[in-house]
């Protein structure tokens, strides 16, 4: 069964930086694409940033470009996003989600999030 | 970036109707289009993806269909898990979805 469990949540003064991870298993991580999707309270779903199986190629959208930093370690089967400036509204429920295929874009399974709140 | 815009953002429906929730993409998509339920405090899960193709395990009341520009997600024969909130996402260029359809319990 395909579990992604993602940890290091917070509250963090805007302006501020913190790393979320995902760590999966009961499946083979480095032979999938992974990506961040996040989602404001009470708004809809916000993809944030996708990454290779192989972690060589990364994709961000352009709320986050230059701000956010998309990595993984396959020996550790770990997924993580590094979060740099955050701001006001970065505050959302952030998940990891798989792609089922490369490049599919799509994601058929997710992590049940971590709350970043970014707040002074 | 391609914009997605859900019809109606919400609706209420009783046990055992059938609904239709559209989604219209700002530029053609051709068939990437993808369909998740969302249940309150949970993550999405994936019902449909390249718009009529159902994800295993989804009850055969949930049906995809439509390319292009416009889609639609059809349930059949409600059930009382099926009140939850439904996205839709395309997968033809960078992932982006639509604001959300809520189905609530009339």
């Amino acid at each position: 069964e395909v579990q992604l469990l993602e940890a290091g949540g917070g509250v963090v003064q805007p302006g501020g930086s913190l790393r979320v991870s995902c760590a999966a298993s009961g499946f083979t991580f480095s032979s999938y694409a992974m990506s961040w999707v996040r989602q404001a309270p009470g708004k809809g779903l916000e993809w944030v940033s996708g990454i290779s199986a192989s972690g060589g190629n990364t994709y961000y959208a352009d709320s986050v470009k230059g701000r956010f930093s998309i990595s993984r370690d396959n020996s550790k089967k770990t997924l993580y996003l590094q979060m740099n400036s955050l701001r006001a509204d970065d505050t959302a429920v952030y998940y990891c989600a798989k792609e089922p295929v490369t490049s599919s874009r799509y994601f058929d399974s997710w992590g049940q999030g971590t709350l970043v709140t970014v707040s002074s | 970036d391609i914009r997605m815009t859900q019809s109606p953002t919400s609706l209420s429906a009783s046990v055992g109707d059938g609904v239709t929730i559209t989604c219209r993409a700002s530029q053609s998509i051709s068939n990437f289009l993808n369909w998740y339920q969302q249940r309150p405090g949970e993550a999405p899960k994936l019902l449909v993806y390249r718009a009529s193709t159902l994800e295993g395990g989804v009850p055969s009341r949930f049906s995809g269909s439509g390319s292009g520009t416009d889609f639609t997600l059809t349930i059949t024969g409600l059930q009382p898990e099926d009140f939850a909130t439904y996205h839709c996402q395309q997968s033809y260029s960078s992932p982006t979805f639509g604001q959300g359809t809520r189905l609530e319990i009339k």
